[in-house]
């Protein structure tokens, strides 16, 4: 069975905290892992992982894939209380469609 | 350009009672989705599709039907509505490879 699996589930934090966020997986027919960011609706996307030890990063926010290990990690520095969210992790398995997610890490930025 | 709209926002039913929710798309994304998300649990796929007259099962289909006459719309039916479904409903859509985009969500509520 496909399973991601997202540590830790919820976290608290004060402004100005670096933060680390994991995701390990195991699935069949591997194509990418994304993370996003749910507020208090939609998920809005972060990022797409494909290959392994690339880092991407989009201003605070970093990400990198370790596929031999099978874990990703997302991380934010200098956190803001804008920050707070649920961060997803999904992983697509074949061409296009059917993505599986995580539960989710609920990320709390106090002020 | 309104990308991907979902209606009605918020739904009570009591069970038994069948429903529609609506789902279109103005990006021609040849990729549509249904997610359930529940507390603690992520996304869960409900049902997808891969292009206009072809749908298929997601990990928890049961209790919900799908077409895809259209590119843009892709109706999710509840056919005799049951508590365990009070959830809240996303759809996504997609194309290629690339990441989904996600409506903002259906809140059911099923008494």
């Amino acid at each position: 069975e496909d399973k991601v699996v997202q540590s830790p589930l919820s976290l608290v934090v004060h402004e100005g905290d670096t933060v680390t966020l994991n995701c390990s997986y195991e699935v069949t027919n591997f194509r990418s892992l994304l993370w996003y960011k749910q507020e208090k609706k939609a998920p809005t996307f972060l990022f797409m992982l494909t290959s392994s030890g690339i880092e991407k990063k989009s201003g605070r926010l970093s990400s990198i894939l370790d596929k031999k290990e099978l874990f990703s990690i997302l991380n934010i520095t200098a956190t803001q209380t804008g920050d707070s969210a649920i961060y997803l992790c999904a992983v697509s398995l074949n061409y296009g469609q059917n993505f599986v997610f995580g539960p989710g890490t609920r990320l709390s930025v106090l002020p | 350009n309104a990308g991907v709209t979902q209606t009605p926002k918020f739904q009570v039913l009591k069970t038994g009672q069948s429903m529609t929710l609506q789902c279109a798309q103005d990006m021609n994304h040849e990729y549509m989705s249904w997610y359930r998300q529940d507390p603690g649990m992520g996304l869960r796929l409900i049902h997808y599709s891969v292009g206009a007259g072809i749908t298929d099962q997601g990990e928890v289909p049961n209790g919900y039907n799908v077409s895809r006459s259209t590119t843009e719309d892709f109706p999710l039916r509840l056919l005799s509505a049951a508590p365990s479904q009070t959830s809240v409903y996303f759809c996504a859509t997609s194309k290629g490879d690339q990441p989904q985009h996600f409506g903002d969500g259906t809140r059911l509520s099923i008494l």
